[in-house]
């Protein structure tokens, strides 16, 4: 089987940069996903990381290590907007499931 | 705006009621799934749909069937449902099943079992 973990919640202030981390257990490794729920709306998709290293996208980056069976999304000059849940999602097992940790929701504070 | 839509938004239906859920997506996408929301707990995957065909059952309970007419369209037909099945029925769609493909997912249905 596959398990998750990331911190439940996290407080933050409005520019300042915050880290997400993620660390997982599965019997094989495919990759993974990290997604952005706004409450009452839908997972969008943020990033992939199947390799080793740093992804950066604008303000959001993601670092994989699978030796180490860590992630961590980054968020740079946060705004407000940035308040919401963040899912970390991996590839792999039995099956090759999509296995969603419970997510780590943001608070951005003034 | 997302290129997946479900409907209804939110579903009050007592024990003894059938309904459906229904799912459309405008992508040209040819996997679809449905996945369980519920407070404080991961999204769980019910089902995955690759090019019309049903590909992945997760042990999800018989009170929950799917249905999959075309590439495009997903339904998740309820019937005789349980107060626990509460919770936000996520659909998503990807372009196939291969690792690096993200899924799309729509707003979801609140469904709430009185």
């Amino acid at each position: 089987g596959q398990n998750i973990d990331q911190p439940t919640e996290m407080t933050a202030t409005e520019g300042a940069i915050v880290q997400i981390n993620c660390t997982y257990q599965t019997s094989g490794f495919n990759g993974l996903f990290w997604y952005q729920q706004h409450a009452g709306e839908a997972p969008t998709f943020l990033s992939y990381n199947v390799l080793d290293g740093l992804e950066e996208k604008g303000r959001f980056s993601s670092f994989l290590s699978r030796s180490k069976g860590y992630s961590y999304l980054l968020l740079k000059e946060l705004q407000m907007k940035d308040s919401a849940s963040y899912l970390c999602a991996v590839r792999g097992g039995g099956g090759n499931k999509l296995t969603f940790g419970t997510g780590t929701q943001l608070k951005v504070e003034l | 705006e997302t290129g997946v839509t479900q409907t209804p938004r939110h579903l009050v239906m007592g024990m003894t009621n059938k309904k459906s859920l229904k799912c459309e997506q405008h992508l040209g996408h040819n996997a679809m799934y449905w996945y369980k929301q519920s407070a404080k707990k991961p999204l769980e995957l019910m089902f995955v749909y690759s090019l019309e065909e049903r590909v992945e059952n997760n042990s999800v309970p018989s009170r929950f069937s799917p249905e999959c007419p075309n590439s495009s369209h997903l339904f998740l037909h309820l019937h005789t449902l349980q107060p626990e099945d509460s919770a936000l029925y996520l659909c998503a769609s990807s372009l196939g099943l291969a690792d690096s493909y993200e899924q799309y997912f729509g707003p979801g249905t609140r469904l709430t079992v009185t």
